[in-house]
């Protein structure tokens, strides 16, 4: 069965340190999406790709990179890590087919950052 | 700009009816979405409506009004194990393939 996975599942690190959240998905989806979700905020979008060498912007990118070499993975990247980034990450992938953009998500990373 | 509202806690009984509303204000529209996201879980979809009216699946139905930018979710028959946070999402008009998210609802179901 196709799936998304992420990892790690829980990650603590220290201030300053550059951290690398994975992300791999075998359903072949174009899209693919890396969020934050904290208590009172909901999901914010930090990155997003619609495709090989295609990444964005969202509404939380500060801090945050993310590169795009093959469909399956889409690592985020955390340059330097500050407590303000202590949050539950969630990867999502997504097939655009007409309006249903269904997204599949991954279990989620808990980064603490110390 | 773009909203998205919902009610942030709903507390209901075991084997009762509750209705979830979303009302949304966002520029371009190209169909509505509910997810269910259990505490410590990742969200996972529920509903998606692109046209007016409701779309029933199983004890889950979801309703659409896109002239009133409004839409539901009722749970009938609840069961204990529908306590979760339900959160709806819309997406944009043509190629954007990106949801915006409502903050959730926190439903609780007791005995």
């Amino acid at each position: 069965d196709a799936e998304i996975t992420q990892s790690p599942r829980h990650k603590i690190t220290e201030t300053g340190r550059q951290v690398t959240l994975a992300c791999h998905q075998t359903w072949n989806h174009n899209n693919m999406f890396w969020y934050r979700q904290d208590l009172g905020h909901g999901l914010r979008l930090i990155h997003y790709s619609y495709g090989v060498q295609d990444t964005n912007k969202g509404e939380v990118s500060d801090g945050y990179s993310v590169s795009r070499s093959n469909t399956e993975d889409l690592p985020l990247t955390l340059e330097s890590a500050a407590s303000s980034q202590t949050s539950v990450y969630f990867c999502a992938s997504s097939e655009f087919s007409g309006g249903n953009t269904e997204a599949f998500f991954g279990q989620g990373t808990r980064l603490t950052v110390v | 700009g773009q909203n998205i509202d919902q009610p942030t806690e709903m507390t209901a009984t075991e084997g009762a009816i509750v209705q979830i509303n979303c009302t949304y204000q966002t520029s371009g529209f190209n169909g509505l979405f509910w997810y269910q996201q259990h505490a410590g879980e990742a969200p996972t979809f529920l509903s998606y409506n692109v046209l007016d009216g409701l779309e029933e699946k199983g004890r889950f139905s979801s309703f659409l009004s896109r002239s009133k930018g409004y839409s539901y979710l009722l749970l009938k028959e609840l069961q204990m194990k529908d306590s979760a946070s339900y959160l709806c999402a819309v997406t944009g008009a043509g190629n954007n393939r990106k949801l915006i998210w409502g903050l959730g609802t926190s439903l609780a179901v007791n005995p």
